[in-house]
Parts: C-alpha cells; structure tokens; sequence
C-alpha cells in the first residue's frame, strides 16, 4: 500500500526564516502529489499540485515545491515565512485505487512574530 | 463560485444515537469523497461516489456507516448506533472528474458523548 512520511510533526520558525517541510511517499510509479494547507480554523485548503512537467511547482502565497523522482520526495519551501503561515501543512499522493488521496501525518507550522 | 458545503457544521450526539452528515459538492463535480480527520488516525479515506454510484465500500470504518449520493450531486454519511470512537471531523471533498484535483469542505465535527 501507499504511504507518504512528513517527517517533522512540529517546526517553529520566526518571521523571515526559509520553510522545508519535508515529504516522502512510497509509490514508484506515476505520481500526483499535492500539499494541502489548514490554519487555524478553517478547512484544508490547496496549497499547490504536482501532475506532470516542470518538478519545480509554484503555488499560492509564495510556496512551491519540488518533485524529485529519485528521493521519492516533495518537499514545500518558501524562502521567507510570515506570521499569517502559521497553519497545518499536509502532504498527499493521489494513489489510491478509487483516485482517493493519501495524506502524511501532517505538520503543524507555528512561526513567532 | 460556490465551494463544497457540509452540514452540520458540528454535531454533539449521544452514544448509541443515529446521525446524518450532508455534503454538497461543487456543482458539476462528478467525483465526491468522505475522509476521516481524527487526532489519532489522521485523514484516513472512507468512501467515493462516482456518479451515485460507490464502487467500494471496504473504505468505511464498520457496518454501522453507510452512505449515499442522489442525483449526482448531495451525499449523505450516516452512522448508526454511535460510538465514542466515531468522535472526529468528517471531510467532504469533490473533483471534477476520478484522480483529479480534490476541493474540500469545511467538514462537520463530530462529538459523541
């Protein structure tokens, strides 16, 4: 069965730090990776997608991510986090057998004004 | 426009009672799923309705779940004789079409006394 590690459960950056979460999933095939991001509050929300093409994926409010076949990894970055990224940061392989999403176990961002 | 809606949006019941959780896609959506966020398992998946219809069903935790989608469109997620464990966030979400992109909603928090 398919699985994906977030290796780190709690980060705690201050305002401006760079931000690596890392992901890894086991599935060596085709892959649709995603990260998934929820604040405080409110519902999981899309925070940036891997289908095909460029490994390097840009998503919203200045995150991106790259896909690296070899180390079976997607890691989220940005180079300068904010306050406001304080939030749970979910990582998801769209790989199981009825298109369902397997997510990690989740990593909780906190970041000190 | 509009994005995917639960309701309720929390339940309090007590143990051994029946409840229906309701979701809505976003319109045209053909895709629809139930996820489970709890504080131990994680998101873990549940249910898919292509269409009305739910190819597999071994997804759902035990009998005492069931579920239905009408008219391509609202599902319903029903748990019968409630438990203590049932206790958890029930998430909808919806995609476009099989092994696409997945929206979510808000989700319906479950509290069983």
């Amino acid at each position: 069965a398919q699985s994906v590690s977030q290796h780190n459960h709690h980060v705690i950056l201050s305002e401006a730090a760079s931000l690596e979460l890392g992901c890894n999933y086991s599935y060596g095939g085709t892959v649709n990776l995603f990260w998934y991001v929820q604040y405080p509050g409110q519902h999981l929300q899309l925070l940036l997608k891997y289908f095909s093409g460029d490994p390097l994926v840009k998503g919203i409010k200045g995150f991106e991510a790259e896909f690296i076949k070899s180390k079976f990894s997607f890691n989220l970055r940005k180079p300068s986090v904010q306050w406001s990224d304080t939030a749970e940061y979910f990582c998801a392989v769209l790989g199981g057998s009825q298109g369902n999403l397997i997510f990690g176990k989740g990593t909780k961002l906190s970041v000190k004004p | 426009g509009a994005g995917v809606s639960q309701s309720p949006s929390n339940k309090v019941t007590e143990k051994g009672k029946d409840v229906e959780l309701r979701c809505d896609p976003i319109s045209g959506h053909t895709a629809l799923y139930w996820y489970r966020q709890s504080l131990g398992q994680g998101l873990e998946f549940l249910i898919y309705f292509q269409g009305n219809s739910a190819p597999d069903k071994s997804g759902l935790p035990s009998d005492r779940f069931s579920a239905e989608r009408t008219g391509g469109s609202v599902s319903t997620l029903t748990i019968q004789r409630t438990q203590q464990e049932d206790s958890a966030v029930y998430l909808c979400a919806s995609s476009l079409e099989p092994y696409g992109t997945q929206y979510f909603g808000p989700g319906t928090r479950l509290l069983v006394l």
